[in-house]
C-alpha cells in the first residue's frame, strides 16, 4: 500500500536554529498538509498546500514557518528559528482530492528543541 | 467548526465487535463524517468516511443515524492491533480542507 514517508524520524536542534522537515507524499496525490502534536495533546492543523501554494493555514503557522514543494516528489516544512515550544511530532499528510477524500498520514518526525 | 462528542475511553475483548459512538448534533447538511485512528507512537490513520448512507470497507463499518446527528464506527472483530485512539471528525464540503481533531476515544482491547 502506498505510504507517506517522512524524514528524519527524530530531529534534535538548538533553540534559534533552522530546521527542515521532509516528506514524500503519495505520488498521485495533489493535496498536501502538515499537522503537529505536542506530547499528550491533540493533533493540530498547520497548513494545507495545493497547486504550489498554501490554500489554508492555522494561527500556529506564523512567519517562522514555511512550506515548499521543491520538486515533483518532496514537500518540506521549514521552521526558521526554533523555539522550545516547537517541540512536537510533526505529521505530513497527502490526499488525492479535497474534502470527500481521506488523508494518508506519515509516521511523523519528532522534533526536540533544546 | 462543527463539534463532535465521543466517550473518553472504551474497552473490548479480542474478537468481539466494538461500537464506537459519536454525537454531532450541530452537523450541517454538507459535512462529511470522517473517522481516523492513531495507534501508539504513530501518525493518524484514515479508517472510513460517509455523508448520509452507511459505509463499509475492509477496516470497519460506519453507521450514520437518519438525522445525521450521530454515527457509530463498528469494528466487527476487535484485534489487539485495533487498540488506538479513535477520532470522529466532521469535515465540511466547502471552504476548508483541514481536519479538526478532538480528544477521541481510547480503545483498549484485552486478549
Amino acid at each position: 500500500e502506498p505510504e507517506v514517508t517522512q524524514t528524519p524520524s527524530h530531529q534534535v536542534t538548538q533553540m534559534g536554529q533552522e530546521v527542515i522537515l521532509r516528506c514524500v507524499p503519495i505520488s498521485n496525490h495533489l493535496y498536501f498538509y502538515w499537522y503537529r502534536q505536542i506530547l499528550g495533546q491533540k493533533v493540530e492543523f498547520l497548513v494545507s498546500f495545493y497547486n504550489n501554494e498554501i490554500s489554508e493555514k492555522s494561527e500556529i503557522f506564523d512567519d517562522q514557518f514555511s512550506v515548499e514543494r521543491p520538486d515533483g516528489s518532496n514537500f518540506t516544512l521549514k521552521i526558521r528559528s526554533t523555539k522550545l515550544e516547537d517541540s512536537a511530532m510533526y505529521f505530513c499528510a497527502s490526499s488525492p482530492g479535497p474534502l470527500g477524500y481521506g488523508y494518508t498520514f506519515g509516521s511523523g518526525t519528532r522534533l526536540t528543541v533544546v | 467548526d462543527a463539534k463532535t462528542t465521543q466517550p473518553n475511553s472504551m474497552e473490548s475483548n479480542e474478537e468481539e465487535p466494538v461500537h464506537l459512538p459519536c454525537n454531532h448534533s450541530t452537523i450541517s447538511g454538507t459535512d462529511y463524517i470522517h473517522w481516523y485512528r492513531q495507534l501508539p507512537s504513530q501518525g493518524p490513520e484514515y479508517v472510513i468516511h460517509g455523508l448520509t448512507s452507511n459505509v463499509n470497507n475492509r477496516m470497519a463499518s460506519l453507521a450514520i443515524a437518519e438525522d445525521r446527528k450521530s454515527s457509530t464506527l463498528i469494528l466487527h472483530r476487535a484485534t489487539l492491533r485495533d487498540a488506538a485512539v479513535y477520532y470522529c471528525i466532521l469535515r465540511p464540503s466547502y471552504n476548508t480542507d483541514k481536519l479538526i481533531f478532538g480528544t477521541g476515544t481510547r480503545l483498549q482491547v484485552f486478549p
